[in-house]
């Protein structure tokens, strides 16, 4: 069976500094893969997702970036926090286009909280 | 573009009364359609979901959500309200671009789900 994975769990980090979050699927192969964040009272908003290995679709601008070095590895980054930042985030797979690629699977999520 | 709305932020129903969770959606092509739950501090579990065919959809926890195209809705109901059915709802709205590829889900906001005892 598939499972996803997500760590940290949770992470406090200073304004300026570095974020490296990583979500990792087992038991699929070329799975299409989204972050996505949830900040409080806003729903959940689509950041980037990636059909294939360094393919990456960018929904909306801002000082983060994502990465897919190995198939089933995706990576969301930042240079430097910004306070507005902070929220949970979470990665989701879906399966290859034309295999039922329209239902996404979440995984634990991220608690980002920038001071 | 896509949207999804979700009526009321907050819906608070009693134990065993009927649970109806509103969703009304746009889309320039036929939509897929899907409702998430998400307990505190988890990620979302599907409910359900509508891509094609019958339109009244049954999901998990005695979930179900009926597709009106003409009304663009996809509302959420459950018989008889269970305490463990609190928790956050997403109705959420995609489609598959006819060149390959997935995009992503375009969510509502969520309607968090009070069971009064």
């Amino acid at each position: 069976s598939q499972t996803i994975h997500q760590w940290p769990a949770t992470l406090v980090q200073p304004v300026g500094s570095p974020l490296s979050l990583e979500c990792t699927v087992e038991g699929t192969s070329n799975p299409n893969l989204y972050w996505y964040r949830q900040a409080a009272g806003r729903g959940l908003q689509l950041l980037f997702y990636s059909v294939g290995i360094g393919q990456i679709s960018s929904e909306v601008p801002q000082n983060l970036s994502a990465s897919r070095p190995q198939d089933r590895q995706f990576i969301l980054s930042s240079k430097k926090l910004l306070l507005s930042d902070s929220g949970f985030y979470l990665c989701a797979w879906s399966a290859p286009w034309g295999r039922e690629s329209d239902e996404q699977y979440f995984g634990p999520g991220t608690r980002l909280t920038v001071t | 573009a896509q949207s999804v709305t979700q009526l009321g932020s907050h819906v608070s129903v009693s134990e065993g009364a009927l649970v109806l969770l509103r969703c009304n959606y746009s889309s320039s092509v036929p939509p897929y359609l899907f409702w998430y739950v998400q307990y505190p501090n988890q990620g979302l579990q599907l409910l359900l979901k509508y891509t094609t065919g019958a339109t009244l959809v049954k999901g998990i926890n005695g979930f179900e959500a009926e597709f009106k195209k003409s009304e663009t809705s996809f509302h959420l109901t459950k018989p008889s309200a269970h305490m463990s059915d609190a928790a956050e709802y997403f109705c959420a709205v995609s489609f598959l671009y006819s060149g390959g590829g997935a995009d992503g889900l375009t969510f509502g906001k969520g309607t968090h789900l009070i069971i009064q005892p």
